[in-house]
């Protein structure tokens, strides 16, 4: 079955640091999202991408959030400065366009801010 | 805008029990409705979906009817095995004013299932 790979699958940093998590979406789904998964707030969705062009972020902390396609096999989730608010799951889900379909999702990045 | 709206947990039974978990959903238009499952360290995965009213879809002994007349999705399995323990997240696919197709997902029902 085609899949969802997601790197790091854990990452520890010391608040401050930078993280980056990357997505490796299914190959020909053009629509990326990521979402993150927090006990309290449940999925929040943090950015939308359809052909690499970011079409909603507004779920995403603009001063420290970043969300990039450079090309259709890789999107990446930055984080710069991390704080310890930021622990969580975050996953990257590919699809095809259209309310029909369902989306596949990775197996998540959890990250720990400490 | 739309929204979805989950019966809260842990939903907890026994093995062979039968599992009832209820959704609810508001949308303008005609939107497709979905289950995913998420097991322990893991990502969600789809479940089941239906893409009209009437609809049912059903995956894996689960199964869910898109009731338009009562705006409702609930999924429905004869009975549980404890592999089955995992949460549950019910999703509706809409397109919105904007052309964008952000599925809409509710908060998830937990489901243990004790042996």
């Amino acid at each position: 079955d085609a899949r969802v790979t997601q790197t790091p699958r854990h990452k520890v940093t010391e608040m401050g640091q930078e993280v980056t998590m990357r997505c490796q979406p299914i190959l020909g789904h053009n629509t990326v999202f990521w979402y993150r998964q927090t006990m309290m707030q449940g999925l929040e969705l943090l950015a939308y991408f359809r052909n690499r062009a970011p079409l909603d972020d507004s779920g995403m902390p603009k001063d420290r959030f970043s969300a990039e396609m450079p090309d259709a096999t890789l999107a990446t989730l930055k984080i710069q400065p991390s704080e310890p608010r930021d622990s969580a799951v975050y996953f990257c889900a590919s699809g095809l366009p259209g309310h029909n379909y369902g989306y596949t999702f990775g197996s998540g990045t959890r990250l720990t801010v400490v | 805008g739309n929204s979805v709206t989950q019966m809260e947990g842990p939903v907890t039974l026994s093995e062979e029990a039968f599992l009832t978990i209820n959704c609810t959903y508001t949308a303008t238009g005609y939107p497709s409705l979905f289950w995913y499952v998420q097991y322990p360290g893991e990502g969600l995965q789809l479940l089941l979906k239906a893409t009209k009213a009437d609809d049912k879809g059903s995956n894996k002994g689960f199964e869910a009817t898109y009731r338009k007349e009562t705006t409702s999705f609930h999924l429905e399995k004869g009975s549980v095995q404890v592999s089955d323990s995992a949460v549950y997240f019910c999703a509706l696919g809409a397109q919105s004013e904007g052309g964008s197709y952000i599925p809409t997902f509710g908060r998830g029902t937990s489901l243990i299932v004790h042996p």
